[in-house]
C-alpha cells in the first residue's frame, strides 16, 4: 500500500489550460506538503497545509492554489499554465507541524506545459 | 532564511569504494534528513537524523548539529547507489528546506 500516491503521473498539456493533481496519504499524519522540483533538480517548498489548515504560503503565484479537503487529502490546481510551471510537482506528509518530524514524498507528477 | 549546502556536488566512483558526502547549514536546525533521489526519481528517505550517528546497512549518517554539519557515508558502493543525494533540515516554524544536492555516478 503506497503510503503518499499522487495523480496522475504525468501530464502533457498546452499553455493556458488548467490542471489538477491529486495527492493522498494513509500514514495518518496530520500535515501535508507540495514541492516543487525544477529542471536543475532544485526541491522547493510551495505549501503546507496542517489539518486542513493553510500554515505555509511561500511566493507562489496565485494560479496556484491548493486545496485540503481533509486531512490525508492536499491537492494543487494550477490555473493559466505557463512553459515555467513545467516541472515535477512532489506531494509529502508529516507527522508534526513546521516540518519537525519525518518527511515522506509520493512519487511525484511530473508536468510538461506545451 | 537558513543556507544548506552540500558537497561535492559531483561524484564518480567505480563500484565497491567508500565515499563521504557533506552537509552543511547555517544556523540551528529542528530536524535533518538525508534522501536519495534514484534515476527513476523517487525520493527516498534514508535517514531522519537532527542529531548523532545512525547506520542502515551500507550507509550510515553522523549529525553534529552544534558545528552544523552532517556526513553521510557510503561503503562498498553498488551501482543501485547512483542517483541524487539531498540533505533537507528544518528551522523552528518553518519546512524542509533542502540542499542543491550530490550526484552520485556508480559504474561497474
Amino acid at each position: 500500500d503506497t503510503a503518499v500516491s499522487q495523480t496522475p503521473k504525468y501530464l502533457v498539456t498546452q499553455m493556458g489550460n488548467d490542471k489538477s493533481i491529486k495527492c493522498e496519504q494513509n500514514l495518518g499524519h496530520d500535515t501535508m506538503y507540495w514541492y516543487k522540483q525544477d529542471s536543475k533538480k532544485f526541491l522547493k517548498i510551495m505549501f503546507s497545509y496542517n489539518n486542513k489548515e493553510l500554515i505555509i504560503n511561500e511566493t507562489v503565484p496565485n494560479r496556484f492554489s491548493p486545496k485540503s479537503p481533509d486531512k490525508a487529502h492536499l491537492n494543487l490546481h494550477i490555473n493559466s499554465l505557463e512553459l515555467g510551471d513545467s516541472a515535477v510537482y512532489f506531494c509529502a506528509s508529516a507527522n508534526t507541524r513546521f516540518g519537525t518530524g519525518e518527511l515522506f514524498f509520493g512519487e511525484g507528477s511530473r508536468l510538461t506545459v506545451l | 532564511g537558513i543556507q544548506v549546502e552540500q558537497s561535492p556536488p559531483d561524484l564518480i566512483l567505480q563500484e565497491g569504494a567508500n565515499s563521504t558526502l557533506r552537509c552543511n547549514f547555517s544556523d540551528s536546525v529542528n530536524n535533518l534528513q538525508w534522501f536519495h533521489q534514484n534515476p527513476w526519481g523517487q525520493l527516498i528517505n534514508l535517514f531522519y537524523i537532527p542529531s548523532g550517528t545512525k547506520q542502515n546497512g551500507r550507509l550510515s549518517a553522523t549529525t553534529v548539529a552544534t558545528e552544523r554539519y552532517s556526513l553521510l557515508y557510503i561503503s562498498s558502493s553498488q551501482t543501485t547507489d547512483s542517483g541524487v543525494y539531498f540533505c533537507a533540515v528544518v528551522q523552528a516554524g518553518t519546512a524542509l528546506i533542502f540542499g542543491k544536492g550530490t550526484t552520485l555516478s556508480v559504474s561497474s
